[in-house]
């Protein structure tokens, strides 16, 4: 079993629609969890980053940990076609290096 | 403008030659690390280094090899023993040494290795 679990996608929305991108994780001891933006042909870039369980939001972006389901959430809200990119998660406990979902592409249809 | 610098964008590496992939950062950072990327198989840690002069194997680092002579510079060679380098390498950066850090990745725009 791999540590983090992402699906793949890819994922069609229509622009203005809410977005939920997903992983599942089997580590418990993950506390820290990241959610970055990779568009093609370029780095990952982060977009949110939390500790433990519980919500953050950041404009349009709202990042979700729950803990007891080893399950974490990032949803887009008014999503817009510069959203289109693969969405990758990545978690670690406090004392080694990051976990990498397999990222979701996202296309935003005009 | 502090972030982390990958050269070259693109380049092609012919058979038996080793190739290296140059990483710089100017955000005064500890760690540095090399990751591999190909389609559906997500990141993969190659080797890590969390100060000067010292570096750590990550989960796939056989083929490669790296150096860590000043803080801001992580290249990585990509060595003839490599029979599968075609991807995407990624160099990131974080703040603190990894064992004590709670800081996110940050990440350069990547390496893509073809081979010729």
């Amino acid at each position: 079993q791999k540590e983090v679990e992402q699906d793949p996608g890819p994922l069609s929305v229509p622009e203005g629609a809410i977005v939920s991108l997903n992983c599942t994780y089997s580590n418990s001891a993950f506390q820290y969890f990241m959610w970055y933006r990779q568009y093609s042909r370029k780095g990952p870039e982060l977009l949110m980053y939390t500790y433990s369980s519980g919500n953050k939001e950041d404009g349009r972006f709202t990042a979700q940990v729950d803990k007891s389901s080893k399950y974490i959430s990032l949803f887009i809200r008014d999503s817009q076609p510069s959203d289109s990119a693969t969405y990758l998660c990545a978690m670690r406990t406090g004392a080694n290096n990051l976990f990498f979902g397999t990222g979701t592409r996202l296309t935003v249809i005009p | 403008d502090g972030g982390i610098t990958q050269s070259p964008k693109y380049l092609f590496r012919k058979e038996g030659q080793n190739v290296t992939l140059s990483c710089e950062q100017n955000l005064n950072h500890d760690a540095m690390y090399w990751y591999r990327q190909d389609p559906g198989q997500g990141l993969r840690l190659i080797y890590y280094s969390q100060i000067v002069n010292d570096f750590q194997k990550g989960d796939i680092a056989e083929g490669y090899s790296v150096s860590r002579e000043k803080k801001e510079s992580f290249p990585l060679t990509v060595t003839s023993a490599q029979k599968n380098p075609t991807a995407f390498y990624l160099c990131a950066s974080n703040e603190g040494r990894i064992v004590y850090s709670n800081q996110p990745q940050h990440f350069g725009d990547g390496t893509r290795l073809s081979i010729l």
